[in-house]
């Protein structure tokens, strides 16, 4: 069964100061993961789409990389913002299907205090 | 900019009352997508349209819900009759997918959601 994990599954952090959340997915074969931002009441914000050859996607202070052989994923936030408190959801999608077959993770929760 | 829309934002009624959601994609759009979410099971796929074709509903319990793309600019959701297990924030999403079924790197536009709480 295709899997997505993600960790932690809360995270409070200091304003200014560096982040790193984990996705490791059991998807396979791997056509692309993607790092959705979340505010509350809010539908999902496309972040960053990785293909199975990349492995680095940048968009502003935020960059995940992508591990296809451990299956890992990570979303680094640099310099947080109070702005950055939100849920981060990872989602998978296998080869030789459409967007709709993909597995989404639970989410992490990131709280940024002043 | 462009936005995917969906009406009504709230929505309380009570068991065994007709809900109907309605969802306007980004012009131009050719891949429609409902999902549930809940605290409990996260965001899941109800159904999808490709060209305003269903594609996959086998996310959805069919002898309740039912979705519908009358035209390019409208989807819909139904649940007739509605439950409480139903509550949920029920998101549509849209995309420019290329067609031969075949994933790439397109970007999903959501909606802002529907909260739907059935007493």
């Amino acid at each position: 069964k295709n899997q997505v994990e993600q960790s932690p599954q809360s995270l409070i952090i200091l304003e200014g100061k560096n982040c790193t959340l984990q996705c490791n997915y059991t998807v396979s074969p791997f056509s692309n993961l993607r790092w959705y931002k979340q505010d509350t009441g809010r539908g999902p914000v496309s972040l960053t789409i990785m293909t199975f050859s990349e492995n680095t996607k940048s968009n502003g202070r935020y960059t995940a990389t992508l591990d296809a052989d451990t299956k890992q994923s990570s979303l680094h936030i640099t310099a947080s913002q109070l702005s950055d408190s939100a849920s981060y959801i990872c989602v998978v999608t296998p080869r030789g299907t459409n967007a709709g077959k993909s597995t989404f993770g639970d989410g992490t929760t990131l709280t940024v205090k002043p | 900019d462009a936005r995917v829309t969906q009406t009504p934002r709230h929505k309380v009624t009570e068991m065994g009352q007709e809900v109907t959601m309605r969802c306007q994609p980004i012009l131009g759009h050719n891949t429609v997508f409902w999902y549930r979410q809940t605290m409990m099971q996260g965001l899941e796929l109800l159904a999808y349209f490709r060209n305003r074709a269903p594609l996959d509903d086998s996310g959805m319990p069919k002898d309740r819900f039912s979705a519908e793309m009358p035209d390019a600019t409208l989807a819909t959701l139904k649940i007739q009759p509605s439950e409480p297990r139903d509550s949920a924030v029920y998101f549509c999403a849209s995309g420019l997918v290329p067609d031969g079924d075949i994933a790439t790197n397109e970007k999903l536009f959501f909606g802002s959601g529907t909260q739907l709480s059935v007493l």
